[in-house]
C-alpha cells in the first residue's frame, strides 16, 4: 500500500513570501492532519480534517496559515506571508483503524 | 488537556545494552498511547500503540512498552540495542475524538528523545 505523499520535500523562501505544501493521504483514509515540527520539538497539530470538513484548527495561525482539502482526498497547506519562525518541518498524516501514518514531511526554511 | 513528558532529551547506550526511554503522560480521559520513531529526514514511523487492551505492548524491531496507570507512565524498552536503533523517539497521547469510530483524535507529542548507540 502506498504511503502518505508530500511535496515538495524542501523549500527555501524569503520572509513575507508565500508558500504551499501538498499532501496526498493513503487511499481510503478519511482523516487527514497537518503538523508543524520545529527543530528540537515534537510535532504540533495545526489542523485536522474529517473528509472535507475541519475538525480542529485551534492551533492554526489563521492570520497567515490556511488549509483546504478538496473532495476529501488531497490537501494543501499555505502560508502567506511567511515569517522566520515558520521555519520547520511540516508533516502530513492520515489515519485508519486508530493509527496515524505520516508522510516524509516538507522542510521549510524562511530566510 | 493532555500532555506528555519525555525524561531525557538524549540517551546514549552501547550496542547490546538495554534501551530505556521514559515517557509520562497526563490525560483527563483513558488515554491511547503511542511510540513513534523518526530517522533523519524521514517522517514518523509507528513503533507500537496502547489502546486499552494488554498493558504490555510489543512493537516492531524488538521494542516493547508497558502501560502503568498508577505511575502514568509508558516507558519504551528494548533488551539489546542495535546500531540501527539510533534515531529520535517520540511518545504521544491521543484522545479518541470519535469514540467507537475509526479515527483517533489529535496526537499530543513529547519533546522527543535522541537515542545514540555506540559500538
Amino acid at each position: 500500500e502506498a504511503g502518505v505523499a508530500q511535496s515538495p520535500r524542501y523549500k527555501i523562501i524569503e520572509k513575507r513570501q508565500s508558500v504551499a505544501f501538498w499532501c496526498n493521504p493513503i487511499s481510503g483514509h478519511a482523516t487527514l492532519y497537518w503538523y508543524q515540527q520545529i527543530l528540537g520539538q515534537g510535532p504540533k497539530l495545526l489542523i485536522q480534517f474529517q473528509n472535507n470538513g475541519v475538525v480542529d484548527d485551534s492551533q492554526l495561525p489563521k492570520d497567515r496559515f490556511s488549509a483546504e482539502r478538496l473532495k476529501g482526498v488531497d490537501s494543501t497547506l499555505k502560508i502567506q506571508p511567511a515569517k522566520l519562525e515558520d521555519s520547520a518541518v511540516y508533516l502530513c498524516a492520515s489515519s485508519s483503524r486508530k493509527v496515524q501514518f505520516f508522510g516524509p514531511g516538507t522542510r521549510l526554511t524562511v530566510l | 488537556a493532555q500532555s506528555v513528558t519525555q525524561l531525557g532529551s538524549h540517551v546514549s547506550v552501547s550496542e547490546g545494552a538495554l534501551v530505556l526511554l521514559r515517557c509520562n503522560y497526563s490525560s483527563s480521559v483513558p488515554p491511547y498511547l503511542f511510540w513513534y520513531v523518526q530517522y533523519p529526514n524521514q517522517g514518523l514511523q509507528l513503533l507500537l500503540k496502547y489502546t486499552s487492551a494488554a498493558t504490555l505492548v510489543k512493537g516492531i524491531n524488538g521494542f516493547e512498552a508497558e502501560f502503568k496507570k498508577s505511575e502514568t507512565s509508558f516507558h519504551l524498552t528494548k533488551p539489546s540495542a542495535h546500531m540501527s536503533d539510533a534515531a529520535e523517539y517520540f511518545c504521544a497521547v491521543s484522545d479518541d475524538a470519535n469514540a467507537g469510530g475509526t479515527s483517533y483524535g489529535k496526537l499530543t507529542f513529547g519533546q522527543g528523545t535522541i537515542l545514540t548507540v555506540h559500538p
